[in-house]
């Protein structure tokens, strides 16, 4: 089934950690976008791709990275996490009309 | 830079009654609207996703309509059940040839049982 995946689901981890959240698609979709979402606020766009080896910086500006080697993985990197990178990450793709979400990663830095 | 409001920002009713959210938008040259609905801790589930071109759209008990003069959707929920209850999210293009959605902040819906 056609769809977007989003691991870890949860993650707790220490101040200073380099993580990577994940992101794959298997719908074959070009684009594909990460929102952060502060907990009882809106969505922000902190980054996208139009396609392999193309990255584009959303509204919100963010200490994250972001890489597309392949047209199905769009996985973000934090170089070293602080208690302010606390949020929910939200993937997702489009095939440039309507947008399917991820499930999300809920970060926790402590 | 496209704005999206949502009104209300909260609502609460009976079990039953038909009701309508309200999304504006500030940029009317979009090709689309999307409304998701998000349950607390999780992602988004598409909704309804109305092209520029159709006024309205349906699915089941939901119904979507879009003016683009006036930058106003609605989305019209008949016979709301308890398992509606969630976040409702508007969604329009970031407009000025950026990609990407814009968000509201959603109204955040309870049916009382």
């Amino acid at each position: 089934e056609a769809d977007i995946y989003q691991t870890p689901r949860y993650l707790v981890i220490g101040t200073g950690k380099k993580i990577t959240l994940e992101c794959s698609q298997t719908m074959g979709h070009d684009k594909m976008y990460w929102y952060q979402q502060d907990p009882g606020m809106e969505l922000h766009l902190i980054h996208y791709s139009y396609g392999v080896n193309s990255t584009e910086k959303g509204d919100l500006s963010s200490e994250s990275t972001v890489s597309r080697i392949r047209t199905e993985h769009f996985p973000l990197t934090l170089e070293s996490a602080r208690p302010s990178h606390t949020s929910q990450y939200l993937c997702a793709s489009s095939d440039g009309w309507g947008y399917t979400f991820g499930s999300g990663t809920r970060l926790t830095v402590v | 830079k496209q704005e999206v409001t949502q009104i209300p920002a909260a609502l609460s009713v009976p079990e039953g009654e038909n009701l309508v959210l309200n999304c504006s938008f500030t940029d009317s040259a979009i090709y689309n609207l999307q409304w998701f609905r998000q349950d607390p801790g999780k992602g988004l589930t598409s909704l309804l996703l109305i092209q520029s071109s159709q006024r309205e759209q349906t699915s089941g008990r939901l119904n979507a309509s879009l003016d683009k003069s006036s930058g106003r959707s609605t989305l019209y929920i008949a016979a709301s059940q308890p398992g509606d209850s969630a976040t409702y999210l508007c969604a329009a293009p970031r407009g000025g040839g950026a990609d990407g959605l814009t968000f509201g902040k959603g109204t955040h819906l309870i049916i009382q049982p």
